[in-house]
C-alpha cells in the first residue's frame, strides 16, 4: 500500500470553473476525512466519511462544495463556481474506526483560483 | 468545541541547539497527535500519545502528555536543518474528527 493518494498535486482555474479533487485513501481504512488548509493556518476539518456515509459536515462546506465517496473507496471533492477565497491546500486524510491508530494524510492538492 | 493552541507561532534555532513547542488545549485530551508539514507538502505523522504522563521518542524527538491531559509538549534536541518545517498537534477528543493547532514554523541555521 503506498498510502493516501490525491491528484492532481496542483490546480490553477479561473474563477467561476468547477474543479474536482480525487482521494484514494489507503485500501483497509474505512473512515475519510477532508481539510482544507490556507497559508499560515492549521488544517480546518471539512467533512468525513464512514464507508460510504458522510457522518459529518463542517460549516466551512458552503452550498458549493459537495463530496462524495460512492463505494467506501476513493472520494472526490467538488467545488463549484470556484471563488479566489478557494485558493487552500485540500488535504485528505484516512484512518481505520477513528484515531486509535492514527490518522495518515495525503500530500494534499493546491487549488489556485485566478 | 476543543480549541488547540500552539507557541510559539515561529522559531528560528541555530544547528544543534534544543527545542521545545508548547502545544494546550482548551479541554481534556484524548488522543493528541503530532504532524509534521514541509512547505506545500503533506503532513507526516510523528507521534500519538493518549494516556496522562505518557511520553514517546522517535530518534531526537519526544513528546509528552501532562498527567492532566491538557498540554503536550515536543522537544527536539540537537536540531538539525532537516527538523525544519511547520509542527502541528492535533486532538481529536470525544470527537471522531481532528482539529488542529495553528502550527510552529521551526527554522534550523546552519
Amino acid at each position: 500500500d503506498t498510502g493516501v493518494s490525491q491528484n492532481p498535486r496542483h490546480k490553477i482555474t479561473k474563477r467561476g470553473q468547477n474543479v474536482t479533487f480525487r482521494c484514494d485513501p489507503i485500501s483497509e481504512h474505512n473512515r475519510l476525512y477532508w481539510y482544507r488548509q490556507t497559508l499560515g493556518q492549521g488544517p480546518e476539518f471539512l467533512t468525513y466519511f464512514q464507508n460510504e456515509a458522510q457522518l459529518e459536515k463542517s460549516r466551512l462546506l458552503s452550498d458549493r462544495f459537495s463530496a462524495e465517496r460512492p463505494k467506501g473507496s476513493f472520494s472526490t471533492l467538488e467545488i463549484q463556481r470556484t471563488e479566489q477565497g478557494d485558493s487552500a491546500m485540500y488535504l485528505c486524510a484516512s484512518s481505520l474506526d477513528g484515531g486509535f491508530y492514527g490518522y495518515t494524510f495525503g500530500s494534499g492538492t493546491r487549488l489556485t483560483v485566478v | 468545541s476543543q480549541e488547540l493552541e500552539q507557541s510559539p507561532q515561529s522559531l528560528i534555532v541555530q544547528e544543534g541547539k534544543n527545542l521545545t513547542i508548547n502545544c494546550t488545549s482548551s479541554k481534556t485530551l484524548y488522543g493528541l497527535y503530532w504532524y509534521k508539514q514541509k512547505y506545500g507538502e503533506g503532513l507526516i505523522f510523528l507521534m500519538m500519545l493518549q494516556k496522562g504522563g505518557e511520553e514517546k521518542s522517535h530518534e531526537k524527538i519526544t513528546a509528552k502528555l501532562d498527567e492532566k491531559k491538557q498540554q503536550s509538549s515536543l522537544h527536539i534536541t540537537a536540531s538539525q536543518p532537516s527538523h525544519a518545517g511547520i509542527y502541528l498537534c492535533g486532538a481529536d477528543g470525544n470527537t471522531d474528527k481532528l482539529i488542529f493547532g495553528t502550527g510552529t514554523r521551526l527554522q534550523v541555521f546552519p
